[in-house]
Parts: C-alpha cells; structure tokens; sequence
C-alpha cells in the first residue's frame, strides 16, 4: 500500500519568505500527484496537478516538482503572504489516491 | 453547478441512527470518491466509483458502511448503526478527465 509522508508537520514564517513543503512516497508507480490545500473546516483545493510524465507544474507563486524514481514532490512558495497560512496536502494517484497528513503553514505579518 | 456539492453540511445524530450523506458532483465527471477525515490526519479513503459501479470500495471500514451512485451521477453515503467514531468530516469529490480531483465542502457528521 503507498504510504505517503509530508515534512515538516507545520511550519511557521515571516511574511515574504520563499518556503519550501515536502512530500515523499513509498512506490513510485504513480499515476499523477496533486497539491491541495485546506483552510480550517472547509473542503481540499486543487493547487497543482502533476502528471506522471511531468517534472513540475506552477501557477503563479507556487511551483510544485516531481522526483518519481526518488518518491518526492516539493511544493515551493515564493514570497509569502498572510492569506497563504492553511493546511497543504499532497495526494498521490497509484490505484487510488493516497493522501499526506499535511503540513500545518502560518505566515505571520 | 459549478462544483461538487455536498448535503447536509452538518448533521448531528445518535448513536444507532441511520444516516445518508449525499454528494452531487461536477457535471461529466465520472468518477466518483468519498473519504472521511479526522481531525488533524489527511482524507481517509473510503469508495471509489466510476460510473455507476464502485471501482474499489476497500476503504469502507466495515458493513454499516455503504455508498451507492444508481445513475452514475448524484453518490450517497448511507451508515446504519452509527457509533461516536463515525464521527468525522466526510469528503467527495469527482475527477475530471485529466485525474484532477475537486472536492466539496465535505458533510460533518457528529455522532452523540
């Protein structure tokens, strides 16, 4: 069973910090992985989609990677801000979808 | 609707109750996931359904759980003999065609 694993638990920095999530995975025979994040008591949103064949992905501040053969992504968030402070989570497709327990951010102002 | 939709958003009952879960997802989408979520842990899964048809239903914990999709959109989640364990935010979400999942808000279910 795939095994999914995110370091660090939480983090906390100052406004305007580059910052860097990790997330490893225990079989490389993945489908694709996602990046989401969690505000406090709401639903997942979609950040990043990598597929398989890919090596990253970005979207404005964010830019997630993709390591298959060494089981780990790295979503990288470049100057941070206030409204970035939630849970993120990655989720890795093999033949289901597999989820981290996530990283707890607070970026303080 | 534009998302997946989630029913009740809160649902409190007791212990032994019947309960159902609806979820209505992105339209065309034909996959189909339910996971339950504890407090401070990721998404747990629970059923998988493509179509009409569970694909993978491995995570449903034991047989009071069960999902069901009979026209292969709208999903409920029905959970007989509820325990305080049950207790949890249970998620859906649908799958696009690129294997990009959206989620709802999820259905909080506090069991007393």
């Amino acid at each position: 069973k795939q095994e999914v694993t995110q370091i660090p638990a939480a983090l906390s920095v100052p406004e305007g910090e580059n910052l860097v999530l990790n997330c490893s995975f225990t079989d490389s025979a993945i489908y694709n992985l996602q990046w989401f994040r969690q505000d406090p008591g709401k639903g997942l949103t979609s950040l990043l989609l990598i597929q398989s064949s890919q090596r990253e992905q970005t979207s404005g501040r964010l830019n997630a990677s993709l390591d298959k053969s060494s089981g780990r992504s790295t979503l990288y968030i470049a100057a941070s801000q206030p409204g970035d402070s939630a849970t993120y989570l990655c989720a890795v497709a093999t033949n289901n979808l597999f989820f981290g327990t996530g990283t707890r951010l607070t970026v303080i102002p | 609707g534009a998302g997946v939709s989630q029913t009740p958003s809160n649902k409190v009952t007791e212990k032994g109750k019947y309960v159902e879960l609806r979820c209505d997802p992105i339209s065309g989408h034909t996959a189909l996931y339910w996971y339950r979520q504890s407090l401070g842990q990721g998404p747990e899964f629970l059923i998988y359904f493509q179509g009409t048809g569970a694909a993978d239903d491995s995570g449903l914990p034991n047989d009071r759980f069960f999902a069901v999709r009979p026209e292969g959109s709208v999903s409920t989640l029905k959970i007989q003999r509820t325990e305080r364990g049950d207790s949890a935010v249970y998620l859906c979400a649908s799958s696009s065609p690129t294997g990009e999942l959206f989620f709802g808000e999820g259905s909080r279910l506090t069991v007393l």
